[in-house]
């Protein structure tokens, strides 16, 4: 099973600061053919995840462009560029290269100060 | 748009059983894997099981293999999870779950399991 760390686990920030959230697997993410799967996750209190970015960088529909993904292999990063009120929450990364045991990240707590 | 609506959660005694349900629209439920993921109280996301579009490909998480069975019925857009002899450590909210590209792009609002005396 690939094991997904994510750093820090807690994130203080100001608003209108950026801020970001490492993550790292136990195993390279490059799938065979060609694309690397790590997805990212909001969960706000109290509500379901909501995928944010697929495939390392590709933002869904309707996620503000403050957002943004990038890394390879073994490590990625999530950014947010200005955090705004509504960026609260716990920010999940996860595995979709290796099947069948797809694996998310402990879950970062993001919340301002 | 996109649902999926889940229902059957309770209070359930340990070695008890209970059947989980997601009812899906938006999206043509017959062409799509679907999985269940859990999350127990304060800790992360746990994918537990998935199947494939006919039923043919199934996929249970290792804590659940045995004692959990996810199905689907396509003419009536639903998912299941039939769960056996429930534990104390399976008390969590559980998600119907769209899988798509290899990751999880739409997400119920989740059904509380609470397996306690």
């Amino acid at each position: 099973e690939v094991v997904m760390t994510q750093s820090p686990l807690s994130l203080p920030v100001t608003l209108g600061q950026p801020a970001s959230i490492s993550c790292r697997s136990s195993q390279s993410l490059l799938h065979s053919t060609g694309n690397t799967y790590l997805s990212w996750y909001h969960q706000r209190p109290g509500q379901s995840p909501r995928r944010l970015i697929s495939k390392v960088s590709k933002r869904d529909s309707g996620v503000p462009d403050r957002f943004s993904g990038s890394g390879a292999g073994t490590d990625f990063t999530l950014r947010i560029s200005r955090v705004e009120a509504e960026d609260v929450g716990i920010y999940y990364c996860m595995q979709g290269t290796h099947w069948p045991a797809l694996t998310f990240g402990e879950g970062t707590k993001v919340e301002i100060k | 748009q996109v649902q999926l609506v889940e229902s059957g959660g309770g209070l359930v005694k340990p070695g008890g059983s209970l059947r989980l349900s997601c009812t899906a629209s938006g999206f043509d439920f017959s062409d799509s894997f679907m999985s269940w993921i859990r999350q127990a109280p304060g800790k992360g996301l746990e994918l537990i099981s998935y199947i494939s579009e006919s039923g043919s490909t199934i996929y249970h998480a290792d804590p659940v293999k045995g004692r959990f069975s996810i199905s689907r019925d396509n003419t009536k857009n639903s998912l299941f999870l039939d769960m056996n002899s429930l534990r104390a450590e399976d008390t969590a909210v559980y998600f119907c779950v769209r899988p798509a590209d290899s990751s999880f792009d739409f997400w119920g609002q989740g059904t509380l399991l609470t397996v306690s005396s």
